[in-house]
């Protein structure tokens, strides 16, 4: 079964850092993209950011591109979003999803992220 | 970027009855790569339905998704009580992946 399980969500404030990560099992970790997808409160969901299986590609949506950077280490089956220059815009509850392809498959269950002063 | 609009913002049936969700594109979904996603309060979203029109594992056969190029369409054959939640389309045929604004299923 796969498993998706986040963490390092919190209080930040705004112009602060904060790493979030995602312990994956259940799955050949990297055999798969995966993607980072928020929902802020009362809004859609929102794509963030993918990278590929081994690493070797990423994308990230232009509204975070230059200040969120997502990563993995395939020897942990961890996926990590390191967010810099938080904005107040960018709270949210933030998923780790498995992917196929681009396709976003499998979600865990979130992580809050506020960004307050 | 791919836009997508979804209609109608919210739609109230009853148990039992047809539910017609609209996902549209500003331009053609390459591959027609078109997800649906259901999204319930403090569940994960779920895969509904991938491709346009292929479910996902495990997905009941009153779900289906139809389309193609810009106009998709997810339809509930019979609405059971769990299925009251909001409905998501998004394209991942290019980058920026894109989610519709969603559509929301309330019961009547």
């Amino acid at each position: 079964e796969v498993q998706l399980v986040e963490s390092g969500g919190g209080v930040v404030q705004p112009g602060g850092s904060l790493r979030l990560s995602c312990a994956a099992s259940g799955f050949t970790f990297d055999d798969y993209a995966m993607h980072w997808v928020r929902q802020a409160p009362g809004k859609g969901l929102e794509w963030v950011s993918l990278i590929s299986g081994d690493g070797g590609w990423t994308y990230h949506a232009d509204s975070v591109k230059g200040r969120f950077t997502i990563s993995r280490d395939n020897s942990k089956n961890s996926l990590y979003l390191q967010m810099n220059s938080l904005r107040t815009e960018d709270t949210a509850l933030y998923y780790c999803a498995k992917g196929r392809q681009w396709l976003v498959h499998c979600w865990g269950q979130g992580t809050l992220v506020t960004v307050s002063s | 970027e791919i836009v997508l609009t979804q209609s109608p913002g919210t739609l109230s049936l009853s148990p039992g009855e047809r539910a017609t969700l609209s996902c549209r594109a500003s331009q053609s979904v390459g591959s027609n790569y078109l997800a649906w996603y259901q999204l319930k309060p403090g569940q994960a979203p779920r895969l509904l339905i991938f491709g346009a029109s292929s479910r996902a594992t495990g997905i009941p056969d009153r779900f289906s998704g139809s389309g193609s190029g810009t106009d998709f369409t997810l339809t509930i054959s019979r609405l059971e009580p769990e299925d009251f939640a909001v409905y998501y389309c998004m394209q991942y045929g290019s980058t920026p992946l894109t989610f519709g604004p969603g559509t929301k299923v309330d019961i009547k």
